[in-house]
C-alpha cells in the first residue's frame, strides 16, 4: 500500500520568513494529495490540495509543488505569521484500495515567532 | 449546512461502560469515516462507509462498531474500552470516492478510566 513520508518533523520560522515542508510517497498511481493544517486541540482542515494533472498550485501564500516522476510534493508558506502555527499533515490517495483512502504523513510542527 | 458535527465534544468513561459517539452531515456526501487520532500523531483509520455500507475495517477491535443509519448519520458504538483507546475521536465525509476531498468534524476526545 501506499507509504507517506514528511520532513521535517519540526520547524520553527521566524515571522514573514517562508517555510517549506517536503513529502514524498511510494504508490505511482497516487492522483490525490492534500494538505491538513491542525491546530492544537481543532480539527484537521484541508488548507489545499493538488491532483496529477498539475504541477504546481498556489492560494495567496501557500503554495503546493508536486514531482510525479520523483514522487514528490511540498508545501511552501510565504510571509508566514504567528497564526500559521500548527501541526501540518501531507496525505496521498491509496489507488489500491476501491473507496477513498488516503495516507497521511506523520506530520511537521510548525512554530512562528513572532 | 457546510460542516461536519459531532457529539459529544469530550467523554469520559470506565472500562465496563457502554457509550456512542454520533457524526452527522448534511453535504450529501455519501462516504463517511472514522478516524482515531492520538496525540501528535496523524489520524488514523478505523472505519469507511462508502453509500451506507460498511466498506472497510481497517483491522479495528470489535469493542469499536460502526452503524451509519443514514446517509448523514455515522455512529460509533463503545463497549469494555481500554485506557489505551483513549484518543480524539474523528469523523469525516467525502463527497464520494475516487480522490475527494475529507471533511472533518471536531473530533471527540474519549478518556477511558
Amino acid at each position: 500500500g501506499e507509504n507517506v513520508e514528511q520532513h521535517p518533523s519540526t520547524l520553527s520560522v521566524q515571522e514573514g520568513d517562508s517555510a517549506v515542508i517536503k513529502c514524498t510517497y511510494s504508490d505511482s498511481a497516487s492522483n490525490y494529495f492534500p494538505w491538513y493544517k491542525q491546530e492544537l486541540g481543532k480539527r484537521p482542515q484541508l488548507i489545499i490540495d493538488i491532483r496529477s494533472n498539475v504541477g504546481e498550485k498556489k492560494d495567496q501564500r501557500i503554495a503546493v509543488t508536486l514531482n510525479k516522476t520523483a514522487k514528490h510534493f511540498s508545501l511552501h508558506i510565504t510571509e508566514t505569521q504567528p497564526e500559521d502555527s500548527a501541526v501540518y499533515f501531507c496525505a496521498a490517495d491509496d489507488t489500491k484500495t476501491s473507496y477513498d483512502k488516503v495516507i497521511f504523513g506523520p506530520g511537521t510542527s510548525l512554530s512562528v515567532i513572532p | 449546512d457546510t460542516e461536519v458535527t459531532q457529539t459529544p465534544k469530550h467523554l469520559v468513561m470506565g472500562m465496563t461502560n457502554k457509550k456512542s459517539l454520533k457524526c452527522e452531515q448534511h453535504m450529501g456526501h455519501r462516504a463517511m469515516y472514522w478516524y482515531k487520532q492520538k496525540a501528535k500523531k496523524p489520524p488514523e483509520l478505523m472505519f469507511v462507509y462508502s453509500y451506507e455500507k460498511l466498506s472497510i475495517n481497517e483491522s479495528v477491535p470489535s469493542r469499536f462498531s460502526p452503524e451509519c443509519p443514514n446517509s448523514s448519520l455515522l455512529n460509533l458504538h463503545l463497549h469494555a474500552l481500554q485506557p489505551e483507546d483513549s484518543a480524539l475521536y474523528l469523523c469525516a465525509s467525502s463527497l464520494s470516492y475516487g480522490g475527494e476531498t475529507q471533511y472533518f468534524g471536531p473530533g471527540t476526545r474519549l478518556l477511558v478510566l
